[in-house]
């Protein structure tokens, strides 16, 4: 089993709908990341998050640590939000490695 | 600011052959990493390093080998490669173990 799980795989939506991934993870972290993979294979870091939630524009990352789960919400959806989501977490044993989920493939139809 | 830049962009190789791909980043970064990147699965780390003349392994660091000669560049070297290493490679850095990454463009790999 994957230490860092994503649901769902891929996520087709409607422009303006309220969009939820979710990350769920087996081990003790210290830090969990969100990044944004574009369709020509970019890479962003949207996210750092160790505990509570953030915001950044549209943009809305939560962690619950007892829990070991993270959810990214994307408000007000648009096309240009279609893109891989991805989940990254820093395991409290591994020093200075990531380790990543596969990913959620988001598409927002117009 | 470039940020983290990758060369080449794209490239193909026949089976034993060596190349080395380049990472530049300009934000004075202490850290850089290799990943790879294959349909599937999540980026694997290959190889980081911590600062100049500094590397250590990563998760999946066979076939590979890398050098930090200067605090701004990091080189990933295949010496001999496999078809297995067909990948798309992306170089990150970041200024301390606790900050965010930042990518470069990648590089699509083909061998053949």
């Amino acid at each position: 089993k994957n230490e860092v799980e994503q649901s769902p795989q891929n996520l087709t939506a409607q422009e303006g709908e309220f969009i939820t991934i979710n990350c769920s993870y087996s081990v003790g972290i210290s830090a969990l990341h969100w990044l944004q993979q574009h369709p020509g294979g970019g890479i962003v870091s949207l996210f750092m998050l160790s505990s509570g939630k953030k915001k950044h524009g549209r943009l809305i990352a939560t962690i619950n640590i007892q829990e070991k789960h993270s959810s990214l919400h994307i408000t007000a959806s648009h096309p240009r939000d279609s893109a891989v989501y991805i989940c990254a977490v820093r395991v409290t044993t591994s020093g200075s490695r990531l380790t990543f989920g596969e990913g959620t493939q988001l598409t927002v139809n117009p | 600011n470039a940020g983290v830049t990758q060369t080449p962009k794209f490239r193909v190789l026949k089976t034993g052959q060596s190349m080395t791909l380049l990472c530049a980043q300009d934000m004075n970064h202490e850290y850089m990493y290799w990943y790879r990147q294959d349909p599937g699965m999540g980026l694997r780390l290959i190889h980081y390093s911590v600062g100049e003349g500094t590397t250590a392994k990563g998760e999946v660091p066979d076939g590979y080998n890398v050098s930090r000669l200067k605090k701004q560049n990091f080189l990933l070297g295949l010496e001999s490669a496999a078809p297995s290493q067909t990948s798309v490679y992306f170089c990150a850095s970041s200024i301390g173990v606790l900050n965010i990454q930042y990518f470069g463009a990648g590089t699509r790999l083909s061998v053949l």
